[in-house]
């Protein structure tokens, strides 16, 4: 079965400052990969996704994710951080056959130093 | 609809009392899911529906939880007797039922146990 860990549950950043959230995951074959975003009393909403192609993948908001098949690793990034970016940050894992369920990390909650 | 609509957006109970949570998927989406989120928790995996085949009920925590999906479309979450343990935000997505598209989350029903 898929497993999602993402190691920080807390991360503060100035504003400006850039930002990487880690997240590694457990799966035999090629992962389905993503990174959702949750404001404070929304749901969730998708920032960037993988599957295949180039590793290196662009979402919305600034925001873009690496995936390294050699570390189980898809850490998402941003090279300047905005106030508005404090939010808490959600990897998710899907899997290539068998269920179409994601499976999702712990979260990760930023917070913003103005 | 342009979104995954959730209804309550709160409810506070009694315990012992039954609750529905309901979810208007976006149109045209075939697979529906629902997860649940604690409080300083990640997202738990409740079931999922995908078109017309069974749905995967593996992630219910109890058999006071059901869940139903009527004409494909609109889904009822249920849960008999609640308990306090029950309180928190149950989060219902849906997809185009692909792998690698992605949910819509609607932005959730937060349940509270007194």
């Amino acid at each position: 079965a898929q497993s999602v860990t993402q190691p920080d549950i807390h991360i503060t950043v100035s504003e400006g400052a850039s930002l990487e959230l880690r997240c590694n995951y457990s799966y035999g074959a090629t992962p389905y990969l993503f990174w959702y975003v949750q404001s404070p009393g929304q749901g969730l909403q998708l920032l960037l996704k993988y599957f295949s192609g180039d590793t290196l993948v662009q979402g919305i908001k600034g925001f873009e994710a690496e995936f390294k098949r050699s570390q189980s690793s898809f850490n998402l990034r941003k090279p300047s951080v905005h106030w508005s970016d404090a939010a808490e940050y959600f990897c998710a894992v899907g899997t290539s056959q068998g269920t179409y369920k994601y499976i999702f990390g712990t979260g990760t909650r930023l917070k913003v130093l103005a | 609809g342009a979104g995954v609509s959730q209804s309550p957006s709160n409810k506070v109970t009694e315990k012992g009392k039954d609750v529905e949570l309901r979810c208007d998927p976006i149109s045209g989406h075939t697979a529906l899911y629902w997860y649940r989120q604690s409080l300083g928790q990640g997202l738990e995996f409740l079931i999922y529906f995908q078109g017309n085949s069974a749905p995967d009920k593996s992630g219910l925590p109890s058999d006071r939880f059901s869940a139903e999906r009527t004409g494909g479309s609109v889904s009822t979450l249920t849960i008999q007797r609640t308990q306090q343990e029950d309180s928190a935000v149950y989060l219902c997505a849906s997809s185009l039922g692909d792998r690698g598209h992605g949910y819509t989350f609607g932005s959730g029903t937060r349940l509270t146990v007194v």
